[in-house]
């Protein structure tokens, strides 16, 4: 198994929109629904943002969407904040009970 | 409010075994709801799984780890462990615990604070 592949960085204005991409293969990300996102910032646990592709856990804002086409997810931040600035990491169901994370994109607010 | 805390060596030698326990407080890990992972971060590096638990004692593990994983359950202490046999310098990372509410699907809504752990003679 190997790592879904991420950006290593993204960026944007406050305000703007960003789309973080997370490629995996059909073993994975193209083979389930079970796709997920999380936040991370310097020196903190990981925050869950997004679950099943598209799903947002109670308390998350909607300005966090997920989507899939194929073997590639995304994660899309529009309104841009600059406590959004963070690693984020994709996540998958990789088949036979395992999981598998992305390497990770750092996200710069400018 | 439901916490997980880890706890173990802050350091390890080469060669030997590391061994983490997280507690879970104001819930229980004998909740057949979650299942119950560790993950791992290198300094300056992503996320790893390494596997999981459920109550029952039924355990799936990241293949690249396996040959040197265990992870078991602890329902009198509601506490769940990792041990990780011949660690290596590779080793070292921050070690979390974390719930997962997606059936293994790696859907982890809570976690620890994180455990330093470097391996180093």
């Amino acid at each position: 198994q190997s790592a879904l592949t991420q950006p290593r960085s993204v960026s944007g204005s406050p305000g703007q929109s960003v789309t973080i991409s997370c490629t995996g293969t059909s073993s994975d990300v193209g083979g389930y629904n079970f796709v997920s996102w999380y936040r991370q910032h310097p020196g903190k646990a990981p925050k869950l943002m997004i679950y099943d592709v598209t799903k947002r856990p109670s308390g998350v804002p909607d300005r966090f969407s997920g989507s899939k086409s194929g073997n590639t997810a995304s994660l899309t931040i529009s309104g841009l904040q600059a406590e959004d600035e963070a690693d984020y990491y994709c996540c998958s169901y990789a088949g036979r009970y395992t999981v598998l994370f992305g390497g990770g994109t750092k996200l710069t607010v400018l | 409010q439901v916490q997980l805390q880890e706890a173990g060596p802050g350091l390890v030698k080469p060669s030997e075994t590391l061994s983490l326990t997280c507690t879970v407080s104001g819930g229980s890990v004998s909740s057949g709801s979650h299942y119950w992972s560790w993950i791992r971060q290198p300094p300056g590096k992503g996320l790893e799984w390494i596997g999981y638990i459920y109550y029952s004692g039924s355990t799936n593990y990241n293949p690249s780890l396996k040959s040197r994983v265990t992870i078991s359950v602890d329902t009198s202490k509601n506490q769940f462990s990792l041990k990780l046999r011949s660690v290596t310098a590779a080793d070292t990372a921050v070690y979390y615990c974390a719930r997962d509410i997606g059936a293994g699907s790696g859907y982890f809504d809570l976690w620890g604070r994180g455990t330093l752990v470097i391996v180093s003679s």
